[in-house]
């Protein structure tokens, strides 16, 4: 099974609100990073935040992290039509190794 | 600089046939690696490198080869494939110290 789970695995809101997608995962990490993944493209890197960081945050982004519950959340404000896309959890191992999870996708209406 | 870059975009394959998928970065990353994205499982980590020369496996090795020659190439190797290696494949890079990872387009495989 893999090590990232994320929830929902689909949102859809309207323009103006905000999104909160969760990612749970199972071993002990030394970042936690969320991609972007827009239809039939490659990802794109939005945020890494570290085992001993507790929130971040980038432009409309807000990250946090609970390494006691193995979880992390990620917060778009003001969701626009172009955040439509898949999100992704990325959890980074020791020995560089980075686990990704199934994914959040996101639907933002117009 | 061109980034991160896969050949082919597409390509279809018979069951038994091999082939090499083509991954090069020119960005001097030490750390490459290779994923396989298949509907609802996400990215799943099939080979990874942290320099030339040494390679070492992700969640779903079997069936592939990698050997990372020289910094700037990480070549992906289908032995003999499979209608279950059906996929769509990404090549990443990173600086190990900086971790964030920069992706390629991605190649479409399909097996017949």
């Amino acid at each position: 099974s893999q090590q990232g789970e994320e929830d929902p695995q689909a949102l859809s809101i309207q323009e103006g609100e905000n999104a909160t997608m969760n990612c749970s995962y199972k071993t002990s990490i030394n970042n936690l990073q969320w991609y972007r993944q827009n239809s039939g493209r490659g990802l794109v890197h939005l945020i890494l935040i570290r085992s001993n960081e507790r929130e971040k945050h980038s432009g409309r982004l807000r990250v946090t992290l609970d390494t006691s519950k193995k979880s992390s959340s990620l917060l778009i404000t003001a969701s626009r039509a172009a955040d439509t896309a898949s999100y992704f959890c990325a959890t980074g191992l020791e020995g560089f190794k980075t686990i990704f999870g199934a994914g959040t996708r996101l639907f933002v209406k117009a | 600089n061109a980034g991160v870059t896969q050949t082919p975009k597409f390509q279809v394959l018979k069951t038994g046939q091999s082939m090499t998928l083509q991954c090069a970065q020119d960005m001097n990353h030490e750390y490459m690696s290779w994923y396989r994205q298949d509907p609802g499982m996400g990215l799943r980590l099939i080979h990874y490198s942290v320099g030339a020369g040494i390679t070492d496996q992700g969640e779903v090795p079997n069936g592939y080869n990698v050997s990372r020659s020289t910094t700037e190439d990480f070549p992906l190797r289908l032995l003999s494939a499979a209608p279950s290696q059906t996929s769509v494949y990404f090549c990443a890079s990173s600086y190990p110290s900086k971790e964030t990872q920069y992706f390629g387009p991605g190649t479409r495989l399909l097996v017949l």
